[in-house]
């Protein structure tokens, strides 16, 4: 089973900067086989990115995923305020795991 | 546009059997090559995979919850099911089901991309 870690576990930034969460994996991952997720209060996660860095069906473009192996990133160029929520990173296919989330907060 | 419905009861007495179903609309559970899942959220924390089963009846288990699930799949209705044994306040959390495009088959987009709203589930006597 591999493990994801993510960090950090909050992160408070403001409208307009830009954010960076990363997702760690205790082995690689197969061909980047790697998500995220947002998620808000109440909600259901949402399909960001997969294959670590392709943008799911109408995901702004400020949403860019990257990396491989075992080390990869998450970054929302200027946030906006509905970007703030929990993020998941996930290692999809037989075993569909996911990291423990990073809160993005409003500063 | 394929969407999913959760239901089942809210309330399972501890020891009893949570049974949840998820509810296919706007597409054939059997089309596809997708891995019909469920996973969990207890409260205030990060979310659990479940299992999955494929529209063969096929199914794959998170170990640490193996010896209590199944997870089937009935066609004729469009639907998939959950079942958790032997549950305890431990298992109270939200139950989501979700449609997975596994790596490796021929499709446009990957992973969880559709989610039903999710169903809270409460275990107490």
């Amino acid at each position: 089973e591999i493990v994801l870690t993510q960090s950090p576990g909050t992160l408070c930034l403001s409208p307009g900067e830009r954010a960076t969460l990363s997702c760690r994996a205790s082995q690689s991952v197969s061909s980047s086989y790697l998500a995220w997720y947002q998620q808000k209060p109440g909600q259901a996660p949402r399909l960001l990115i997969y294959g670590a860095s392709s943008r799911a069906t109408g995901i702004p473009d400020r949403f860019s995923g990257s990396g491989s192996g075992t080390d990869f990133t998450l970054t929302i160029s200027r946030l906006e305020p509905e970007d703030f929520a929990v993020y998941y990173c996930q290692q999809y296919g037989n075993s569909p795991f996911f990291g423990q989330g990073t809160k993005l907060e409003i500063k | 546009q394929v969407q999913l419905q959760e239901s089942g009861p809210g309330l399972v007495k501890p020891s009893q059997t949570l049974s949840l179903t998820c509810t296919v609309s706007g597409g054939s559970i059997s089309s596809g090559y997708y891995y019909w899942s469920w996973i969990r959220q207890h409260p205030g924390k990060g979310l659990e995979w479940i299992g999955y089963t494929y529209y063969s009846g096929s199914t794959y288990y998170n170990p640490s919850l193996k010896s209590r699930v199944t997870i089937s799949v009935d066609t004729s209705k469009n639907q998939f099911s959950l079942k958790l044994s032997s549950v305890t306040a431990a298992d109270t959390a939200v139950y989501y089901c979700a449609r997975e495009i596994p790596p490796g088959v021929p499709a446009v987009i990957y992973g969880m991309d559709v989610w039903g709203q999710g169903t809270t589930v409460t275990v107490s006597s």
